[in-house]
This record gives structure tokens, C-alpha cells and sequence, in this order.
């Protein structure tokens, strides 16, 4: 079975603080992309990444990064001094070998000024 | 913008009642998706085209039907609109298969009254 968890239902944060969103998932195929998509306020989604199974690298883009570890199949995503503007809801996402994405019930997140 | 078109944004409409979402893929896309995003069941996918053909089905229920044209855009049919219907509907498009990680578009709010 595939599955993408995202524990933290809410999280609230003081504007430039640090704070990590968890993901982890579950399959049993080799190959597997993940991603994380933004859904901010106003309610589209926006693709953040896309990561393979093959590609442990970690990823940094700006204030972003993505910790990526298949030992703990866990996908990460860590905002650095975070701002109001990263209010959102973030989705996790697992697409494994079929047309369909996984999503994960999303994480809240709040940055308060 | 994304490049993937919805309309209408928003639509209000009485149970029993028969409505039509339209997507237009981002240029170069052949492969089109659509989502529902409700808050009891988050984010479920509903079905795919590939370039004019039906690819996949999810959850997608017997009253609701899609079809991609030969311009490649589509068309959710909602029927016998139940309350439950409430949700945001969103298309995304890819080039070809999932992996490559899709586009979304903005959505479509349907309210059920």
C-alpha cells in the first residue's frame, strides 16, 4: 500500500524562526518520486519539488531546503527564517510507478509577525 | 500563472443540479487530471486523459463523468449534486506521465446549497 503521512497537523511559528515540516511515506516500489506543493490562502497549489528515489541528495533553494532519507522514508522540508508569507497549508506528495499522486492531509502552517 | 486554465473559479448551485468544470492544460501537455479537495477527505484524485483518452480512474463516482477534446481541454460533468459535492476541484496538467510533476491549476470552488 502507498501511503504519505503528515503528522503535524498546525504549526505556528514567530517570523524568522526556523521550523521543519515532516513527511513520511510508505511503498514498496524502487522507483518513486516525491514532492511538496504549496497551497497558500488564496487555494491553488504551487510545486515546490520533485525529488527521485534515486536522488538522496539534499536539495536548498532560498529559504528552503528538503532533507530526503529512504533509511527512514522521510521527506522534510525546512523553511529558514520564515516569513508571514510562508503561511500556507503544505502537501507532501508520493507518485510511485502509477498516474496518481499520494497526498499527504497537508500541514498548517502559521507565521505569525 | 501556471499555464492551466479553470473555470468557472467559483460556482453556487442548488442540490439536484447538473454542472460542468472546464480545464485547459498548460501549453505542450497532453496529460490532464482532476483532483477533488474536500475537508474530510483531503485531496483524492479522480481520474486522467492522455491526450483524448481516459488513462485511469480513482474515487470518482458514477455522477460524475470527464472527457478530454480534441484541443486537448476538459470538462468534469457533476450530476444529481448532493452536499457532499462541496469541494474545490482542481485540474493539473503534465506532459506525459506523473513523474514529471504536475501543474495545477487554480481551482474551482463548487458550493452545493
Amino acid at each position: 500500500a502507498q501511503k504519505v503521512t503528515q503528522a503535524q497537523t498546525e504549526i505556528s511559528v514567530v517570523e524568522k524562526e526556523d521550523v521543519t515540516l515532516d513527511c513520511v511515506y510508505e511503498t514498496r516500489d524502487t522507483t518513486y518520486y516525491l514532492f511538496w506543493y504549496k497551497q497558500p490562502p488564496s487555494g491553488e497549489l504551487v510545486f515546490l519539488i520533485r525529488r527521485n528515489s534515486f536522488d538522496e541528495q539534499n536539495e536548498i533553494s532560498g529559504r528552503y531546503s528538503w532533507n530526503f532519507q529512504k533509511s527512514t522514508s522521510s521527506f522534510n522540508f525546512t523553511i529558514t527564517a520564515s516569513q508571514v508569507v510562508d503561511s500556507a497549508v503544505y502537501f507532501c506528495a508520493l507518485s510511485s510507478g502509477t498516474y496518481k499522486y499520494i497526498f499527504g492531509t497537508g500541514t498548517r502552517l502559521k507565521v505569525l509577525a | 500563472d501556471s499555464g492551466v486554465t479553470q473555470t468557472p473559479k467559483h460556482l453556487i448551485t442548488a442540490t439536484g443540479q447538473r454542472v460542468t468544470l472546464r480545464c485547459s492544460p498548460r501549453s505542450g501537455d497532453l496529460s490532464v487530471y482532476w483532483y477533488q479537495q474536500s475537508l474530510d477527505q483531503g485531496l483524492q484524485f479522480l481520474i486522467q486523459y492522455y491526450n483524448g483518452e481516459e488513462r485511469a480512474k480513482g474515487n470518482i463516482l458514477e455522477r460524475f463523468s470527464a472527457q478530454q477534446f480534441p484541443d486537448l481541454h476538459s470538462e468534469l460533468n457533476l450530476s444529481s449534486l448532493e452536499l457532499g459535492d462541496s469541494a474545490l476541484y482542481f485540474c493539473a496538467s503534465s506532459p506525459t506521465d506523473s513523474f514529471y510533476g504536475y501543474t495545477f491549476g487554480s481551482g474551482t470552488r463548487l458550493t452545493v446549497v
